[in-house]
């Protein structure tokens, strides 16, 4: 057990849809990442948020958007939902930004598109 | 700019036969590298960490790997495979901004009986 919590495990919507995604971060760790996990394109790192900040961007499409609140938890919100959408989306999360802490993974939530 | 490689895609080895799984990185620095493990349906979960210092890094579930900056390698081995190790590997690299991490494509490894 990572100590990271993404809800939901799974998701099924259609196209054109607007979902969001939750997580948890590991007690004490500031920072929080998304991820993207296709057959086509790999793991890709989306977004990163450090104590509510937005930290660094990247592969993440306009459609796509996050936040960290104030108790450290973020959310990923994926609108106009297209098929290629579809994909396991990870979050992971850190002590700090610079130190050499490794990042702990969530289990995903799993996000089909109909 | 740098990148992870890992060249094999698939690895198939018998039950108690020894391991390694290749990965190679692309960067001016030394960076800090990691190999994670996924098994089917599960989040990624970290097997061990090079930052510096003893080039023979020891990781979790009787993982070691070797760093060789001559080669520019970072590969991860095991002396006997249980088929409980059957999952996907991702090495990694960082630059210390854990916002700079990149993956390789994986490794699937399958375990015979």
């Amino acid at each position: 057990d990572s100590g990271v919590t993404q809800t939901p495990k799974h998701l099924i919507t259609a196209t054109g849809q607007r979902v969001t995604l939750r997580c948890s971060p590991r007690s004490g760790d500031l920072s929080v990442y998304w991820y993207q996990q296709s057959l086509d394109q790999g793991l890709q790192f989306l977004i990163q948020y450090y104590n509510g900040e937005e930290r660094a961007k990247g592969n993440i499409l306009e459609r796509f958007s996050a936040q960290q609140f104030p108790d450290l938890h973020s959310e990923l919100n994926l609108s106009s939902l297209e098929l290629g959408d579809s994909a396991l989306y990870f979050c992971a999360s850190s002590v700090g930004v610079t130190d050499n802490q490794p990042q702990h993974f969530g289990d995903g939530t799993r996000l089909s598109i109909l | 700019a740098q990148s992870v490689t890992q060249p094999d895609i698939h690895i198939t080895v018998s039950e108690g036969a020894s391991l390694e799984l290749r990965c190679n990185y692309s960067y001016g620095a030394t960076p800090y590298l990691f190999w994670y493990v996924q098994s089917p349906g599960q989040g990624l979960q970290l097997l061990l960490k090079y930052f510096s210092g003893d080039t023979l890094v020891q990781g979790i579930k009787g993982f070691e790997a070797e760093f060789k900056r001559s080669q520019s390698s970072f590969n991860l081995r095991k002396p006997s495979v249980h088929w409980s190790d059957a999952a996907e590997y991702f090495c990694a690299s960082a630059r210390g901004n854990n916002n700079d991490m990149r993956f390789g494509a994986g490794t699937r490894l399958t375990v015979k009986p």
